[in-house]
């Protein structure tokens, strides 16, 4: 059973637009939220993390927003480069001790030039 | 300032063996976690050492065991190999434990059993 769902495998963007990665999860006890970046023949590459205490946090392009009545959060990047081509994993602990993460399956972004 | 390295980057071994890999962490890190990377399962999380002991451990099979030595290196064994148990292994390491924090990842050992 996923605990951590990221139900679009894939999303195609025009460079330039905004690209809205979705990420569900299903245990409540979950606390901690991150999102990572993977090219291919590369380990996963730390974006942006946000607590279940905030709703929003923002990192230059990079926004995650949590909905916890949802159990949602959205990473948003704006503008979208070519670059930013990858697959994106959504990860979620609910540790307060100890790095005991749920991944979910990833979503690969094509940003077309 | 180096970051996570593993080695070997490419292993192949046949169904039985054994094999071990290794983790150096970023300098100054103290938690080590693996996971396995499957093209079916995505990201797993196998355990994590801290302080040369285990803090958490995820669902695999005893076959699947790690160690961490005194200067923060780990070291992931799997005993017993299976053809199921090709895979990239990812080991992460991240600064400290009283809250979760980000971990930063390796490159991998692409493990291929035959």
């Amino acid at each position: 059973d996923q605990q951590v769902k990221q139900n679009s495998p894939s999303l195609s963007v025009q460079e330039g637009r905004i690209s809205i990665l979705n990420c569900d999860y299903t245990n409540s006890m979950f606390d901690y939220f991150l999102w990572y970046k993977k090219y291919p023949a590369e380990g996963p590459t730390f974006l942006i993390s946000i607590s279940s205490i905030k709703d929003k946090n923002e990192d230059g392009r990079f926004t995650v927003f949590l909905n916890k009545s949802a159990k949602h959060l959205s990473l948003h990047i704006v503008p979208s480069q070519p670059g930013d081509s990858a697959v994106y994993f959504c990860a979620a602990s609910g540790d307060n001790y100890g790095q005991n993460f749920v991944f979910g399956p990833g979503t690969r972004l094509s940003v077309l030039p | 300032k180096a970051g996570v390295t593993q080695t070997p980057r490419y292993l192949i071994k046949t169904r039985g063996q054994q094999v071990t890999l290794s983790c150096s962490p970023i300098s100054g890190h103290r938690s080590v976690s693996w996971y396995q990377q499957t093209p079916g399962q995505g990201l797993q999380f196998l355990f994590e050492y801290f302080s040369e002991t285990q803090r958490n451990k995820g669902n695999f099979p005893g076959r699947f065991s790690g160690r961490q030595f005194s200067n923060s290196r780990s070291e992931m064994n799997v005993s017993t190999l299976e053809l199921g148990d090709s895979a990239l292994y990812l080991c992460a390491s991240s600064t400290q434990g009283a809250q979760v924090t980000e971990a930063f990842f390796g490159q991998g050992t692409r493990l291929t059993v035959v």
